[in-house]
Parts: structure tokens; C-alpha cells; sequence
């Protein structure tokens, strides 16, 4: 597979406190990145996503930057709470080859 | 919307059997589906891209033979895992997308213990 696997670095955070993950990517030809948080046992659930064209997206309580000069992609996330706790994912997408290839992931614990 | 369901979630089998796994799409038709297998504390590694009504392509060094997709319809891809043994181990992962919508869902995973 692409994606090569890597011990998981993991983030701790005090609960209320803002958390940022963050993300290089590999490709320059990728046009669209997506967050995923990944729940022990669990399979990947969307975050947020960006394309290519944009530098920052807001949703709610989180904020994906991406800087394309670096291949860098960052996730904030606001006022952490304990559900909060995940291993998060980027994944870039080639859309032309409509691909997804996964980032090696940053393990997130949120300390009440 | 967009709900893909992977079936079954977890299954234990002796070394030397095959295991199948489904994946379907519940509430929208999916052109492309996507195999990926994890193991613990790692990302998820994609192993093979399936077009429905076409041969799925593999990721370089997944073994073709032996992680057996099909994508017979457009709403549901197995992968069979083939003579498997302990080192198949692992979290099995399907998503999928349709046409036209850069959406990918994922479904829950399966679980694969071979002993």
C-alpha cells in the first residue's frame, strides 16, 4: 500500500484547551484533503475537507489551514472535549485518480 | 445518506481457510469502492481500488491471488481473503464513492483474527 505505517505520535490536551494536529502531505498534484477521526475499533468518520483552491475551512469547533507552499495541513480543534479522543487522519485525494491515500495519523487524548 | 455497511465485523478463523467480507453501500450506488487493511496503532493502508464490472487494481505488493475483490454490482464489493494465516491478521476497511461527488464513507471495518 501507499501508505507506509508509522508508530502513531499522540497529543495530549487538558479538556477545554484547543488542540492542533497536524499534517504533511506528499503529493503537490493532490486538490483535495479530508480529516478523519478514527474511534477505537471503528472505521474513519469525516471530519472536515478543503480543496486545493482554499486555505482555511471552518465547521463547527473545527478548523482545517492548509498551506500548500509546504504541503502542510493542520486541524484545530477548539475547547477540546473527552469524546474528542481519537487517532486523527489526513488523507489527500488526487482527484484525477480518485485515490485516497492516508497520512500516518496523530493519536489525540484529551485529559479531564 | 451515504451509509456503507461491512459484513461481518469481526470473524475468527483457522489458518489455512478463506474469509470473505462485504461491503455494501446502503442508500447510494458506489462506482468505486476501496479495500484498505489497518493494523494496531497504524494507518490505514490501501490495498486495492475496485470499479464495478471491472478487475480491481491492487496497491504495489498486495498479492492479488491471495486478497481475492469482486465488485459484482454497484452496491456491493467482497474481498476474500484466500489460505489465510495468522499474519493476515488485521482490521479490514472498506469505503466508497459515487460518481460525480468527491464523498467517501467508510464502513465500520472487520476484524480478522486468523489463528
Amino acid at each position: 500500500g501507499e501508505s507506509v505505517g508509522l508508530h502513531l505520535p499522540t497529543l495530549s490536551v487538558q479538556e477545554g484547551d484547543n488542540s492542533i494536529i497536524n499534517c504533511a502531505y506528499s503529493n503537490s498534484a493532490s486538490d483535495y484533503f479530508i480529516w478523519y477521526k478514527q474511534e477505537s475499533g471503528k472505521g474513519p468518520q469525516f471530519i472536515i475537507d478543503i480543496r486545493s483552491n482554499m486555505d482555511k475551512r471552518q465547521g463547527q469547533r473545527v478548523t482545517v489551514l492548509l498551506n500548500k507552499t509546504v504541503k502542510h495541513l493542520s486541524l484545530q480543534i477548539a475547547a477540546t472535549q473527552p469524546g474528542d479522543s481519537a487517532v486523527y487522519f489526513c488523507a489527500e485525494i488526487r482527484t484525477s485518480y480518485d485515490k485516497v491515500i492516508f497520512g500516518p495519523g496523530t493519536s489525540l487524548s484529551v485529559i479531564p | 445518506g451515504a451509509v456503507v455497511s461491512q459484513h461481518p465485523s469481526w470473524v475468527i478463523c483457522k489458518s489455512g481457510t478463506s474469509v470473505k467480507i462485504e461491503c455494501r453501500s446502503l442508500d447510494f450506488q458506489a462506482t468505486t469502492m476501496f479495500w484498505y487493511r489497518q493494523f494496531p496503532k497504524q494507518s490505514l493502508m490501501l490495498m486495492a481500488t475496485s470499479n464495478e464490472g471491472s478487475k480491481a487494481t491492487y496497491e504495489q505488493g498486495v498479492e492479488k491471488d491471495k486478497f481475492l475483490i469482486n465488485h459484482a454490482s454497484l452496491t456491493l464489493s467482497t474481498l476474500t481473503v484466500t489460505s489465510a494465516h495468522p499474519e493476515d491478521s488485521s482490521f479490514y476497511i472498506c469505503s466508497a464513492s459515487y460518481h460525480g461527488a468527491n464523498v467517501l464513507t467508510f464502513g465500520a471495518g472487520s476484524r480478522l483474527t486468523v489463528l
